[in-house]
């Protein structure tokens, strides 16, 4: 068990341009969930997984920004048409399902938007 | 709908001194609590958890915390601060056997002073 993994870590684009965010969670965990956090904020739902399903998705979620998970296993965040205050850090998290467990979650990928 | 509240966003305490972090909670559910440590650019790690089995939890690095349901409290404790509790803290509920969604607080800047 390695944990979640995120990549990139830091990632600096310019306004307009195209991103992509990989999360490989915990191998055995059947959800994954993704949020957003900004300065001096909590951490945000955006959506999450349960396999390959994507059961909710925020408000959060604009029309710029889609996930998917082939398969049940990684998932992909890309944001279309990156606007500055899409700066953020995006956490990937993932979790056993009904066990009351908890997250576990990845290191964080840093977005700066210029 | 569910929230919480971590009123304030920063604290400070001497080394060796009670560390006290409170946190109220909403919520129509029967919920789980969660209490996460985040270090500067790092993604969440998990304290502690009520799972609505005892209702004084213990967790990781010395910290407990007590759910209390007629004050709608989970305040997160630790009898003696060390150098290494400085990080930001954020208390978290979910609902049970739903999407288990997490909602944050805003958190808890701890400074801990030699």
């Amino acid at each position: 068990d390695t944990g979640v993994s995120q990549d990139p870590r830091h990632k600096i684009t310019k306004r307009g341009q195209n991103v992509t965010f990989r999360c490989d969670p915990i191998s055995e965990h059947n959800r994954l969930y993704w949020y957003r956090q900004t300065l001096g904020q909590g951490p945000e739902f955006l959506t999450y997984f349960q396999n390959e399903a994507q059961l909710e998705k925020s408000r959060l979620l604009s029309d710029r920004f889609s996930a998917e998970r082939p398969k049940g296993s990684f998932s992909t965040l890309e944001i279309q048409r990156t606007e500055q205050g899409d700066s953020a850090m995006y956490l990937c998290a993932s979790s056993l399902a009904g066990t009351g467990h908890g997250y576990t979650f990845g290191s964080g990928t840093r977005l700066t938007v210029v | 709908a569910q929230s919480v509240t971590q009123l304030g966003s920063h604290v400070s305490v001497s080394e060796g001194a009670l560390v006290l972090l409170r946190c109220n909670y909403s919520s129509s559910v029967p919920p789980y609590l969660f209490w996460y440590v985040q270090y500067p650019n790092q993604g969440l790690q998990l304290l502690l958890k009520y799972t609505s089995a005892a209702t004084l939890v213990k967790g990781i690095n010395g910290f407990e915390a007590e759910f209390k349901k007629s004050e709608t409290s989970f305040h997160l404790t630790k009898p003696s601060a060390h150098m290494s509790d400085a990080a930001e803290y954020f208390c978290a509920v979910s609902d049970q056997g739903g999407s288990e969604k997490l909602v944050f607080g805003k958190g808890m800047k701890l400074t801990v002073n030699p």
